[in-house]
């Protein structure tokens, strides 16, 4: 299995403006993905981020709103970029097992004001 | 469209009742199936996961998953519940062998010691 370390943990964020949220994994991983957890909702993918490519994104999400980095293989970001109040959610970073499961970090629950 | 239904959104149980969680999912063909379980305050975690051969999956903390492909169904049970399996519980697949999991909107489950 994977250590996965999210930061923030959670934040509190005005409306109009942006967060980094930061996923570092004790191992060096090629994949490395990002879901969302709405309230009351499903996991839902956002992207998934190669080290030393483009992130590829769902179909509902733009790099304009969620740029995301993989600079090296244990370590990704992704920005929620000019937040509204429907982007409260809680963030999750992933990465693949050998087995095809997914290994998940603490998460960073974002509430926009 | 490729989805997951989880229909039981809360479930009440007291201690050592039997638990059966449904999960439906709509694809065709090959599919990987995974139960992940969310205690309160932790990250997800898997429980069991399904690729192929025996259709009756065994995980951790004695659960298991049955696989009935005739009726794209795979449900968590347990014989007898404890108070400390109160807890989110997700189904989720993955028809790309990709780690490229959609997940269920999940199933509260609460037991009552």
């Amino acid at each position: 299995s994977a250590v996965i370390s999210q930061k923030p943990s959670r934040d509190i964020c005005q409306r109009g403006t942006s967060l980094t949220i930061q996923c570092q994994v004790d191992s060096q991983v090629t994949m490395m993905f990002w879901y969302r957890q709405q309230p009351g909702q499903s996991l839902t993918l956002i992207a998934t981020a190669n080290q030393g490519s483009e992130a590829t994104y769902e179909s509902g999400f733009v790099i304009d709103k969620f740029p995301i980095s993989r600079p090296n293989l244990t370590f990704s970001t992704l920005t929620v970029s000019n937040m509204s109040p429907e982007d409260s959610s809680i963030y999750l970073c992933s990465v693949g097992g050998r087995g095809g499961e997914l290994f998940f970090g603490e998460g960073s629950r974002l509430t926009v004001l | 469209a490729q989805s997951v239904s989880q229909h039981n959104h809360h479930v009440i149980l007291s201690e050592a009742a039997s638990l059966e969680l449904g999960c439906n999912y709509s694809y065709g063909g090959t599919v990987n199936l995974f139960w992940y379980v969310q205690y309160p305050g932790q990250h997800l975690q898997l429980l069991l996961k399904y690729f192929s051969g025996d259709p009756l999956v065994k995980g951790i903390k004695g659960f298991e998953a049955e696989f009935i492909k005739s009726k794209f169904s795979f449900n968590l049970r347990k014989p007898s519940v404890q108070w400390s399996d109160t807890a989110e519980y997700f189904c989720a697949a993955d028809q790309t062998g990709a780690n490229n999991l959609f997940f269920g909107t999940g199933t509260r489950l609460t037991v009552i010691p």
